[in-house]
C-alpha cells in the first residue's frame, strides 16, 4: 500500500529558531499534499495544500510567512516553522493522495513539535 | 456547509459489542466519505471508504452504512475488541482525487471488558 514517511516525529526547538519537517511518498508520486495541525484532544485542522512546482494554497488564519510550505518534487514536501513560538507547539501531520489502487489520502506519522 | 458533524464526541462499549459512529454532512458536492482511526501520537490510517452510488460498505468487522437523501454515514465496528480504542474521525471531500478533506470532530472510542 502508499506509504508516506514524515520526520522527524519528535523535535524540541526554542524559541526563535525555525524547524523543518519533511514529508515524503514513498512509492507513489504525490502532485498534491496536505499539511494539517491537530491540538490535543481535537480534530485535524488543514493548513494548506501543496501542489508540486507551485506556490502553496494556506488555509485562511494561517500565517504563510511563519508556516513555509516547499512541495520540490512529486515525492517530497516540506514544511517550516519560522521563528517558533511556544504556541507553535502542536502536532503536525501531512497527507498525500494517489488514485492507485483506491487508497485515496494517505497520511503520515505526524510531528510532535515543542518550543520551548 | 463545509461541515461534517459528528457524533458523539466520546463512547464506551464493551468487548464483542457494536460501536456506531454517526456523521452528518450538509455539502451535496462531497462525493468521497473514508473513516480514519487515529492512535495517539501517530497520524490517522484509513479504515474504510464509500462513495455515495453505494448505500452500504463491509470490511471484516467495520461496516460504512450511507444514507445520501438524508446527509448521513455510520461507522459500524462489530465484535469490538480492546485494540479498537482509538479516535476515529469521519471525512468528507467533493471529489476522489487533489481536494482537501473536511473532518468531523472525531470520536474517542474506548472498549472495556
Amino acid at each position: 500500500g502508499a506509504v508516506v514517511s514524515q520526520h522527524p516525529s519528535r523535535v524540541i526547538c526554542k524559541s526563535g529558531t525555525s524547524v523543518k519537517i519533511e514529508c515524503r511518498s514513498l512509492d507513489f508520486q504525490a502532485t498534491t499534499m496536505f499539511w494539517y495541525r491537530q491540538f490535543p484532544k481535537q480534530s485535524l485542522m488543514l493548513m494548506a495544500t501543496s501542489n508540486e512546482g507551485s506556490k502553496a494554497t494556506y488555509e485562511q488564519g494561517v500565517e504563510k510567512d511563519k508556516f513555509l510550505i516547499n512541495h520540490a518534487s512529486l515525492t517530497l514536501s516540506t514544511l517550516t516553522v519560522t521563528s517558533a513560538h511556544p504556541e507553535d507547539s502542536s502536532f503536525y501531520i501531512c497527507s498525500a493522495f494517489t488514485d492507485r489502487g483506491g487508497t485515496g489520502y494517505t497520511f503520515g506519522s505526524g510531528t510532535r513539535l515543542t518550543v520551548v | 456547509q463545509q461541515q461534517v458533524k459528528q457524533s458523539p464526541q466520546s463512547l464506551i462499549v464493551q468487548k464483542g459489542g457494536i460501536s456506531i459512529i454517526n456523521c452528518a454532512y450538509e455539502n451535496t458536492a462531497f462525493d468521497y466519505f473514508p473513516w480514519y482511526q487515529q492512535f495517539p501520537g501517530k497520524g490517522p490510517a484509513l479504515l474504510i471508504a464509500i462513495r455515495p452510488d453505494v448505500s452500504e460498505k463491509k470490511e471484516g468487522r467495520f461496516t460504512i452504512s450511507f444514507n445520501k437523501s438524508a446527509k448521513q454515514f455510520s461507522l459500524h465496528i462489530m465484535d469490538s475488541q480492546p485494540g479498537d480504542s482509538a479516535t476515529y474521525f469521519c471525512a468528507a471531500s467533493p471529489l476522489f482525487g487533489n481536494e482537501k478533506l473536511t473532518f468531523g470532530t472525531g470520536t474517542r472510542l474506548t472498549i472495556i471488558p
